[in-house]
């Protein structure tokens, strides 16, 4: 099964906040990350936290972290419609080399009703 | 944007030919991924390179295989492509000795008939 868990939808209402969740499994991980993902389009970077944080704001983005129970989660304040998009959730961790790799969820696809 | 190219977007092929596909970065980053994204299954990673003729296997290596003959260039090739192999690949670039950002391309659907 996959190391990263996500729910694979969510819908909300246009204007309402909406909170994405991710359970990770490697308390290793030194990093966490959001990727958002339009239709046909390649991953944009939104967002990432690092491990000895709680918590990270930026603009509509807030990310809480809570490393004991390995939960993430991603709130898109004032939900619009140019936020409906495929949301991953990704943690970092050593492959080799030196170099890290990202193991990602399989990703929640945020609705937006009108 | 980061400045990571991916050729070419889209590609149609039959079983059994040999494919490659190629990623280009003008970041001068040290770290390259391929990684290909099913549906029900997420990104995941194929091969990795750490440096100039440096590269490993990643979670789905099976069947691919990768060259790094210069800093700027990641080849992915599919010596014997199957219908399994139908996906759309995606790279990526990292330098974690500066930054933990990972950026992305565009990706490249492939489609083996």
């Amino acid at each position: 099964g996959e190391d990263v868990e996500q729910s694979l939808f969510l819908s909300v209402r246009e204007g309402d906040s909406s909170v994405i969740n991710c359970t990770y499994t490697d308390s290793s991980s030194t990093y966490l990350y959001w990727y958002k993902q339009e239709p046909g389009a390649g991953l944009q970077l939104l967002t990432y936290i690092f491990s000895n944080m709680d918590m990270k704001q930026d603009q509509r983005l807030t990310v809480l972290l809570n490393k004991k129970d390995k939960h993430l989660s991603l709130r898109i304040a004032d939900t619009q419609t140019g936020d409906s998009a495929i949301y991953f959730c990704a943690e970092k961790r050593a492959v080799g080399g030196g170099a890290d790799g990202l193991t990602f969820g399989k990703g929640t696809h945020l609705i937006i009703q009108p | 944007d980061a400045g990571i190219t991916q050729s070419p977007r889209h590609k149609v092929t039959e079983t059994g030919t040999p494919v490659t596909l190629r990623c280009h970065q003008t970041e001068n980053h040290r770290y390259m991924y391929w990684y290909r994204q099913d549906p029900g299954h997420g990104l995941r990673l194929i091969h990795y390179s750490y440096g100039v003729k440096d590269t490993d296997k990643g979670e789905v290596s099976d069947g691919y295989s990768v060259s790094r003959s210069k800093t700027e260039d990641f080849l992915l090739t599919l010596e014997s492509a199957t219908s399994s192999q139908t996906s759309v690949y995606f790279c990526a670039i990292s330098d974690t000795d500066r930054t933990n950002e990972a950026f992305f391309g565009q990706g490249t659907r492939l489609t083996v008939v």
